[in-house]
């Protein structure tokens, strides 16, 4: 079956660093995405990971290990406006996103 | 230029009743998805339209369906409303199917049911 799993509700504080972490279950994978929605918005998306590794963009990076199902979204100099629920999903053979992670809501405080 | 249009933003229907919603994507894009985002559920895939067919769907029942237009445009169509089926429905855009290409998601369409 298809599965993914990441934590419901994080905290930090403003210019720490915090670590998301997904791990996924799913058939015919092609690369994982990474989205941030702010409450009563809709979602935009961060990245799309395809290969092993780290990719850097700006304050975000996102970690994919294909073997292990694993992913992780890390979040540097966090600012306020960084509170918000980030999703991740992975994409199936054709790198569409059919299923969502729950999400994991991080709120930063000052 | 313009983002991805959703109309109408807000809706109520009785049980039994039957719903259109639309999305405009954006010029240029030919791949348009559907969504429901509940706080229960969280974001689950309807379906994907590309080129005028359906290349992908989820888990839906059929009461769920939709349809793309040869300007891209897409709608989606729930018949025989439920209770279950309030949520926020999105759709999201991009430049071609899968692959990676981001997505672009439009405001949302509030669906209550009553």
């Amino acid at each position: 079956g298809q599965n993914i799993d990441q934590p419901t509700e994080m905290t930090a504080t403003e210019g720490a660093i915090v670590q998301i972490n997904c791990t996924y279950q799913t058939s015919g994978f092609n690369g994982l995405f990474w989205y941030q929605q702010h409450a009563g918005e809709a979602p935009t998306f961060l990245s799309y990971n395809v290969l092993d590794g780290l990719e850097e963009k700006g304050r975000f990076s996102s970690f994919l290990s294909r073997s292990k199902g694993y992913s992780y979204l890390l979040l540097k100099e966090l600012q306020m406006k960084d509170s918000a629920s980030y999703l991740c999903a992975p994409a199936n053979q054709a790198g569409t996103a059919l299923i969502f992670g729950k999400g994991t809501t991080l709120s930063v405080s000052s | 230029k313009a983002g991805v249009t959703q109309t109408p933003r807000y809706l109520i229907k009785t049980r039994g009743q039957q719903v259109t919603l639309s999305c405009s994507p954006i010029s240029g894009h030919r791949s348009v998805s559907w969504y429901q985002q509940t706080p229960g559920q969280g974001l689950q895939f309807l379906f994907e339209y590309f080129s005028e067919t359906q290349r992908n769907k989820g888990n839906f029942p059929g009461r769920f369906s939709g349809r793309q237009f040869s300007n891209s445009r897409s709608e989606m169509n729930v018949s025989t409303l439920e209770l279950g089926d309030s949520a926020l429905y999105l759709c999201a855009s991009s430049l071609d199917a899968g692959t990676g290409y981001e997505q672009y998601f439009g405001p949302g369409t509030r669906l209550t049911v009553t």
